[in-house]
């Protein structure tokens, strides 16, 4: 069964320190995997997008990376702020189109001063 | 702004009627996703178009329909609501089909009462 499971599911830290959230997946035949950025009542925001053969991707603060034989993920956000309390969503596409999309219940940050 | 347009922002209606969202996707964007979320709950897919062609279903309910219309617009639309129905209604739409990044309007919130 293709499945997403994301942990923690929240998570609380201070201004300034990092953090990384996890991702597991074990989708088939995998196509690509983002991250998403959503901020309460707002949608989704692309972050970063990797596909099979890519072990890292960043977007400023943010570096994801991808284990294809682990079927694993990560999103590493440093220097956190504020502004990054959000829920932070994995989501995998699997298929030769890649049409068949799984999204993870996301990971809940809060950002605390 | 990602570029995905829906209308209307919000809704409030009586449990048993009927309502139409509308997703009107980034220019030249192919396909288009519609996808509920409930209250702290993660994103569900519900159905994805391709060039006006259904390309996949997710956990979409009987009462629930869409299309895609030749202009690439599309609508979903809601009958015989519940109360249960009460959520945010995320469209998203991508260049093509295959899994890439999708970009996520700002969700139509339906309230039924």
């Amino acid at each position: 069964k293709n499945q997403v499971e994301q942990s923690p599911q929240s998570l609380i830290i201070l201004e300034g320190k990092n953090c990384t959230l996890q991702c597991n997946y074990t989708v088939s035949p995998f196509s690509n995997l983002r991250w998403y950025k959503q901020d309460t009542g707002r949608g989704p925001v692309s972050l970063t997008i990797m596909t099979f053969s890519e072990n890292t991707k960043s977007n400023g603060r943010y570096t994801a990376t991808l284990d294809a034989d682990t079927k694993q993920s990560s999103l590493h956000i440093t220097a956190s702020q504020l502004s990054d309390s959000a829920s932070y969503i994995c989501v995998v596409s699997a298929g030769t189109g890649g049409f068949k999309t799984i999204f993870g219940a996301g990971t809940r940050l809060f950002v605390k001063a | 702004d990602s570029g995905v347009t829906q209308t209307p922002k919000h809704l409030i209606t009586a449990t048993g009627q009927r309502v139409t969202l509308r997703c009107s996707p980034r220019s030249g964007d192919l396909s288009v996703y519609w996808y509920q979320q409930s209250l702290d709950q993660g994103l569900q897919f519900l159905i994805q178009y391709y060039n006006g062609e259904e390309r996949a279903k997710g956990n979409i309910l009987e009462r629930f329909s869409a299309q895609q219309f030749p202009d690439l617009h599309s609508e979903l639309n809601l009958s015989s609501l519940e109360l249960g129905d009460s959520a945010l209604y995320f469209c998203a739409s991508s260049p093509q089909g295959r899994g890439t990044e999708a970009f996520f309007g700002q969700g139509t919130r339906l309230t039924v009462v």
